[in-house]
């Protein structure tokens, strides 16, 4: 089953704050973030595993709430290059080797 | 680097005819996996290979063949092409699984069925 996304898009002018959940109805074993520029493959961001780990990527970073099943994105004093569609994907077990996506939030930063 | 490859970038069928996407990749990767990708859906697992001669069923496998037979190389055959299988299709890779590891992407092949 698909985690679900909020919100769906995000305006932000630089320099601004947002965050984007992932949530899930089933238990996880991990969730990755990936950012995709139109017309491009997606690329990797970070990983979070079971344990609350906070990890971060420059100015990206993001947490991992075992109880709740969700993960939150951050995007710190966004910069232009941040727009895009960011997708987190869900492992539910160990081994399971079953990544399911969100639908995406697309971030678009003015100047 | 050639990292993931696929081939073709784009491509017209008309409804029955059947082609393959190629996948290969040069990391010596276990693990290699296609997604379709749909507007307002995200990317949905079609097949998905653990090694050579292991692959399995993701979630949208209906109307999709896959094999493999080296570790490089990971086809996906549609059959009989139908105007719902228009979509852009990735491949993936990743060391040995999902849980711990970030998938490594290609460019997509975009794919559409008259």
């Amino acid at each position: 089953q698909q985690p679900v996304q909020s919100p769906q898009a995000v305006i932000l002018r630089e320099g601004e704050d947002a965050v984007i959940n992932c949530s899930s109805s089933k238990a996880l074993y991990s969730v990755h973030w990936y950012r995709q520029k139109h017309g491009e493959a997606p690329v990797f961001l970070m990983i979070l595993l079971k344990g609350g780990e906070q990890k971060g990527h420059e100015k990206i970073s993001a947490s991992f709430n075992e109880k709740k099943q969700q993960s939150s994105l951050y995007l710190t004093a966004s910069q232009l290059s941040y727009s895009g569609t960011y997708f987190c994907g869900t492992e539910v077990a160990t081994n399971d080797y079953k990544l399911s996506f969100g639908a995406g939030t697309t971030v678009t930063v003015r100047a | 680097n050639a990292g993931v490859t696929q081939t073709p970038k784009f491509q017209v069928l008309k409804t029955g005819q059947s082609m393959t996407l190629q996948c290969a990749q040069d990391m010596n990767h276990e693990y290699m996996s296609w997604y379709r990708q749909d507007p307002g859906m995200g990317l949905r697992l079609i097949h998905y290979s653990v090694g050579a001669g292991i692959t399995d069923q993701g979630e949208v496998p209906n109307g999709y063949n896959v094999s493999r037979s080296t570790t490089e190389d990971f086809p996906l055959r549609l059959l009989s092409a139908a105007p719902s299988q228009t979509s852009v299709y990735f491949c993936a890779s990743s060391p040995t699984g999902t849980g711990r590891q970030p998938q490594h992407f290609g460019d997509g092949t975009r794919l559409s069925i008259l």
